[in-house]
């Protein structure tokens, strides 16, 4: 069964820096293009960033490009998004999310919130 | 691009069907999913390729279109079946887009 765990949300002040975790399992890591996609009822879904299967490219929002960096561990089978810089906008709830195809989506996990206030 | 549904919000009786509108800013063949998402839940990917139903996801559920005008049919509502739905193209990225969504509540 396919799983993935996000973790590392909290409540943090305008400009902090967060790490978030997600913890994969039930698929070979090193196969997928990976992805964060975050929700809230401000912007609804967005997409935040890529990691390819190549082991290599990464691309990002336009919103978070230079702020977030995403990067992979394959022996620890985990995804992490380093979020730099946070404003409220990025208040969300974050999802890690596996391709099924090219760039759509068939396993998600249930999400880590980030809440960005002062 | 930006993807538009419609309507916001669509009551319909349990039984009935449901037709659910999304439209593409520019052409994006059939490169669009439809996801269902219920509450407390993350997404729930039904369709792929504007047309392809997703690993057991029942056959009332159908999409169709291609270029720019889209639609996931629901045929004899069922009561899990309400909930939200959202398009996402991924013909041209980054990025990849969702459409703000379509709520479907029980009439």
């Amino acid at each position: 069964e396919v799983q993935l765990v996000e973790s590392g949300g909290v409540v943090i002040q305008p400009g902090g820096s967060l790490r978030l975790s997600c913890e994969v399992s039930g698929f070979r890591f090193r196969d997928f293009t990976v992805h964060w996609v975050r929700q809230s009822p401000a912007r609804g879904l967005e997409w935040v960033s890529l990691f390819s299967r190549n082991g290599r490219d990464t691309f990002y929002a336009d919103s978070v490009r230079g702020r977030f960096t995403i990067s992979r561990d394959i022996s620890r089978n985990s995804l992490y998004l380093q979020m730099n810089s946070l404003t409220t906008e990025d208040t969300a709830l974050y999802y890690c999310t596996k391709e099924l195809g090219t760039m759509f989506f068939d396993s998600w996990g249930q999400g880590t919130q980030v809440i960005v206030s002062s | 691009i930006v993807m538009t549904q419609s309507p916001a919000t669509l009551s319909v009786s349990p039984g009935d069907r449901a037709t659910l509108s999304c439209r593409a800013s520019q052409s994006i063949t059939n490169n669009l999913a439809w996801y269902q998402q219920k509450p407390g839940q993350p997404p729930r990917l039904l369709i792929y390729g504007a047309s392809t139903r997703a690993t057991g996801i029942p056959p009332r559920f159908s999409g169709s279109g291609s270029g720019t005008e889209f639609t996931l049919t629901i045929s004899s509502l069922q009561s899990e079946d309400f909930a939200v739905y959202y398009c996402q193209q991924y013909d041209r990225w980054p990025p990849i887009t969702f459409g703000q969504g379509t709520r479907l509540g029980i009439k």
